[in-house]
């Protein structure tokens, strides 16, 4: 069983570009949820997707955008960077049917804004 | 809003003993999910144990068991026989049955002493 896998590991931007972050979830899960986790913070919710829509959403502006596609895979699009998004950015799948609550996490993407 | 607490940013224990993480959760909502992630210094986010509410038995996961007092809004984490490779911060989360939206704590560094 292939777990949540996300690219790039590492990335450096500077402020006002844009960032594309990918995530391949676990084999059989349909759930996609992003999160952001500031240094010495715990995560914090993005936003979620359920079958390729927006599926409940966290308090962040709309230039944190997502997609999800046919495979359950998504991308974390981030506009006009600013300082403060440097952070890691975790995806988590989650199965569907009685254990879709529980999410599983990738190894995360850490995004420096320079 | 549903806030989660964790109020010991760091714990030590000694190879072979037990340990207890604290964390209480303030939440109007009686259906909801709690959960322990562990996340080693490889900062992928492991799922230790969980816990759903309407559940009166502890969970409990080999060496891991959680005390959850739910009049008391309490979950915390009991470790037994500790070894060197649960050294990490160790993260309480909340999620509500009626949306997506899941919170964490602020984490608990944990050491483990050999």
């Amino acid at each position: 069983e292939t777990g949540v896998t996300q690219s790039p590991t590492h990335l450096i931007k500077t402020r006002g570009q844009q960032v594309t972050l990918r995530c391949s979830s676990q084999s059989g899960h349909n759930t996609v949820s992003w999160y952001q986790q500031a240094l010495g913070q715990g995560p914090q919710f993005i936003f979620q997707y359920y079958r390729e829509e927006e599926n409940g959403r966290g308090n962040f502006p709309p230039r944190f955008s997502g997609l999800q596609f046919p495979n359950y895979s998504s991308e974390l699009n981030v506009n006009a960077l600013e300082l403060d998004d440097s952070a890691l950015y975790l995806c988590a799948s989650s199965p569907g049917g009685p254990r879709g609550y529980e999410q599983y996490f990738g190894p995360g993407t850490r995004l420096t804004v320079t | 809003a549903q806030t989660v607490t964790q109020s010991q940013p760091e714990m030590s224990v000694q190879e072979a003993e037990t340990v207890t993480l604290s964390c209480t959760y303030d939440t109007s909502e009686s259906d909801y999910y709690l959960f322990w992630y562990k996340q080693p210094p490889s900062r992928q986010m492991i799922l230790v144990i969980r816990q759903e509410a309407y559940k009166q038995q502890n969970a409990t996961e080999n060496r891991f068991s959680v005390n959850f007092q739910k009049a008391a809004k309490s979950f915390s984490l009991k470790i037994s026989d500790s070894q060197l490779g649960d050294a990490a911060m160790y993260f309480c989360a909340y999620r509500s049955a009626s949306n997506n939206d899941m919170r964490f704590g602020a984490g608990t560094r944990l050491t483990v002493k050999p």
